[in-house]
C-alpha cells in the first residue's frame, strides 16, 4: 500500500518568509511525528500527534514553528519568519498507534529539504 | 531525558566483513530499540528492532543485541555488501509517555567491493 507521503520534496525560500510543509501518513495510523535533521545527524524530534491532538510539542524550538493535524490524519508544520537555521530535512512518520506499550513501527516519510536563503 | 551516543561515526569496511555499530542509552526505562537505514537522500526505513524482554533478535544477515545492565545494544552485520552503504541509526524509546524515540547521531558504513 502507500507508504507516507510528503509535499513538497524541496523548498527554496527566503529568510522571513513563512512555508508550509506537508504530510500524508499511512492511512489508519493515529500517530503522526514530525522531526528534523540536519546533516550528519539522527532526527531530532519535534511534535507528535495522537489523532488530532497534539500530545507532545516539547520539541518545537520556538513560537515560529506550529504543526496541526485537523482531521486526524494530513498534517502540516508551518514555519514563520523562517532562519538560515530552519534550513534541513523535515521527516514525517506515522505509527498504527502512539500510546500501546507494543507500539507499532514508525514509518517515514521521504522528508522535504528546507532551504533558508 | 533519554541520551543516546552511537559509535564509530564512520566505518569502513571490505566487502564479506562484518560490520558492528555499538550504541548506548542513558533511561533504564526504555524498552525499545530500532535500528534504521538511511540511504542517500532516503527515507530512513526500519531494518530491525529489540525489545528489552530479548537480548538477541537476528534477520538473515543482520543481528542486534541487547545488554540491559549496561544499557547499551548493537548492530552487527555479517557477509557485508556494497548495497549495505548507507547511514545507519539506532534510537531507544521508553514505555509510557509520548513513545518518542530518541535517535543517536548515525554511523556512515561504507562497504569497498
Amino acid at each position: 500500500g502507500a507508504g507516507v507521503s510528503q509535499t513538497p520534496s524541496n523548498k527554496v525560500t527566503e529568510k522571513g518568509k513563512y512555508v508550509e510543509l506537508r504530510c500524508d501518513p499511512i492511512s489508519g495510523h493515529t500517530a503522526l511525528y514530525w522531526y528534523r535533521q540536519s546533516l550528519g545527524q539522527g532526527p531530532e524530534f519535534l511534535i507528535y500527534f495522537q489523532g488530532t491532538g497534539a500530545a507532545d510539542d516539547s520539541g518545537l524550538p520556538n513560537d515560529r514553528f506550529f504543526a496541526v493535524r485537523p482531521e486526524g490524519s494530513v498534517s502540516t508544520l508551518k514555519i514563520q519568519r523562517t532562519e538560515r537555521g530552519d534550513s534541513a530535512v523535515y521527516l514525517c512518520a506515522s505509527s498504527p498507534d502512539g500510546t500501546s506499550g507494543l507500539i507499532g513501527t514508525q514509518y517515514f516519510g521521504p522528508g522535504t529539504r528546507l532551504t533558508v536563503l | 531525558g533519554e541520551n543516546v551516543e552511537q559509535h564509530p561515526s564512520t566505518l569502513s569496511v571490505q566487502e564479506g566483513d562484518s560490520a558492528v555499530i555499538k550504541c548506548t542509552y542513558s533511561d533504564s526505562a526504555s524498552n525499545y530499540f530500532p535500528w534504521y537505514k538511511q540511504e542517500l537522500g532516503k527515507r530512513p526505513q526500519l531494518i530491525i528492532d529489540i525489545r528489552s524482554n530479548v537480548g538477541e533478535k537476528k534477520d538473515q544477515r543482520i543481528a542486534v543485541t541487547l545488554n540491559k545492565t549496561a544499557k547499551h545494544f548493537s548492530l552487527h552485520i555479517t557477509e557485508t555488501q556494497p548495497e549495505d552503504s548507507a547511514v545507519y541509526f539506532c534510537a531507544a524509546r521508553r514505555s509510557g509517555g509520548s513513545y518518542i524515540p530518541t535517535f543517536g547521531r548515525g554511523t556512515s558504513l561504507i562497504v569497498h567491493p
